[in-house]
């Protein structure tokens, strides 16, 4: 079975700091990872995404990931955070044996303050 | 404007009590999910439909069950409610080409149940 592990509950970051948010993934086969980001009492938005290609992947508002196969890994990257960016990042690989469903971490809270 | 759209935003019931969310999807978006969050168990994945037939199921609950209907849109219907069904409620779509169905899926804004 798929799943996706977000060890950090809650990350803070001073604003211009670079940041980094961690996840970790299990799936069989190809991984299809996503990052989505959940803003007080709204619904998630589509981040960025990593199909195949590059391993560093580029997504909105200046994000982007690294993708590690080697390490299972496919963290979430800011070279230099905004107080705006604080909010909920859920992380979520898709399985497609299983009609594309999406699993999601646990999600992390950004503070940059 | 994600192009989901979710009603009501909000619903108050008691316990014991049914309920019926809606998801509009984004026009041309063909499988429509449903997602449950709440604050112990996170972002759960419900059930997933996909052209009118059910795709793929999650952890939902026997009292829970939802459609997709002709003109693509979905309702999930919560029956006998508790105090534990209290969450926020997500739909989400997507186009999923059946072939690669990498694209991302769309998210509504939700709907919060309250069971009191």
């Amino acid at each position: 079975a798929q799943s996706v592990a977000q060890p950090e509950d809650q990350v803070n970051v001073a604003e211009g700091n670079p940041l980094t948010v961690k996840c970790t993934y299990s799936v069989s086969g190809n991984p299809y990872l996503f990052w989505y980001v959940q803003y007080p009492n709204r619904g998630l938005q589509f981040l960025l995404k990593y199909i195949t290609g590059d391993n560093l992947v580029k997504g909105s508002y200046g994000f982007e990931a690294e993708f590690n196969k080697s390490q299972t890994s496919f963290h979430l990257k800011k070279p230099s955070a905004l107080v705006s960016d604080s909010a909920l990042y859920f992380c979520a690989v898709r399985d497609m044996r299983r009609y594309s469903t999406l699993t999601f971490g646990k999600g992390t809270m950004l503070l940059v303050s | 404007d994600s192009g989901v759209t979710q009603t009501p935003k909000h619903l108050i019931t008691a316990t014991g009590q049914r309920v019926t969310l809606r998801c509009s999807p984004r026009s041309g978006d063909l499988s429509v999910y449903w997602y449950q969050q709440s604050l112990d168990q996170g972002l759960q994945f419900l059930i997933q439909y996909y052209n009118g037939e059910e795709r793929a199921k999650g952890n939902i609950l026997e009292r829970f069950s939802a459609q997709q209907f002709p003109d693509l849109h979905s309702e999930l219907n919560l029956s006998s409610l508790e105090l534990g069904d209290s969450a926020l409620y997500f739909c989400a779509s997507s186009v999923v080409p059946v072939i690669q169905g990498a694209d991302e899926a769309f998210f509504g804004q939700g709907t919060r149940l309250t069971v009191v």
